[in-house]
């Protein structure tokens, strides 16, 4: 069966430090991978999205990128982290275009 | 562009009553609509989806969702509320012929439910 890890689960980092986040995906091959904020617990904003090894496409223009060094791993990152990019980030995956999405545990991330 | 609409911030309903969570989408052709659940600090789990076929989905938990494409709705409702179906739930939808490969999401809607 398929398994998709995040990690870390929490991070406090202060303003203008750098961020990596690492999400993984093991059971699948060629996934779809995404990557999603939520902010105040509520709405999900799409940030990235990648099709295959090294291709990102960008939803939001900000001071976040992403990477996609491996078939299963999504990298999330930015060089000077703003206080608003406190959220909680959400990593998924698809395979089939009808099936839907599959989300990881998250990360909360607060920039103070 | 598509998008999502959950009018309710919040629903509250008895235990043993039955609920009913709504959600209307906007897209470009035929749809993909989903529900997922999220309790506190965790991630979004699949609860159910409609892709074509009969209008009344059944998923996990005991829910289910009635697609109504003149409405172009797709409400969740469920017949018998237990306490531990409080969480949010998140409508999404998907274009089927779109490259975007992604869904979007609604605001959310939190369920309440009371012993």
């Amino acid at each position: 069966s398929q398994t998709i890890h995040q990690w870390p689960a929490t991070l406090v980092q202060p303003v203008g430090s750098p961020l990596s986040l690492e999400c993984t995906v093991e059971g699948t091959s060629n996934p779809n991978l995404y990557w999603y904020r939520q902010a105040a617990g509520r709405g999900l904003q799409l940030l990235f999205y990648s099709v295959g090894i090294g291709q990102i496409s960008s939803e939001v223009p900000q001071n976040l990128s992403a990477s996609r060094p491996q078939d299963r791993q999504f990298i999330l990152s930015s060089k000077k982290l703003l206080l608003s990019d406190s959220g909680f980030y959400l990593c998924a995956w698809s395979v089939l275009e009808a099936g839907g999405l599959y989300f990881g545990p998250g990360t909360r991330l607060t920039v103070l | 562009a598509q998008s999502v609409a959950q009018p309710e911030d919040q629903v509250n309903v008895a235990e043993g009553n039955p609920l009913t969570v709504k959600c209307t989408y906007s897209v470009s052709g035929n749809p993909y609509l989903f529900w997922y659940v999220q309790y506190p600090n965790r991630g979004l789990q699949f609860l159910l989806k409609y892709i074509t076929g009969d209008n009344l989905v059944k998923g996990s938990y005991g829910f289910e969702a009635e697609f109504n494409k003149s409405q172009t709705s797709f409400h969740l409702k469920k017949p018998s509320a237990l306490v531990s179906d409080s969480a949010l739930y998140f409508c999404a939808v998907s274009a089927m012929d779109t490259g975007r490969r992604a869904l979007t999401f609604g605001s959310g809607t939190r369920l309440q439910v009371q012993p």
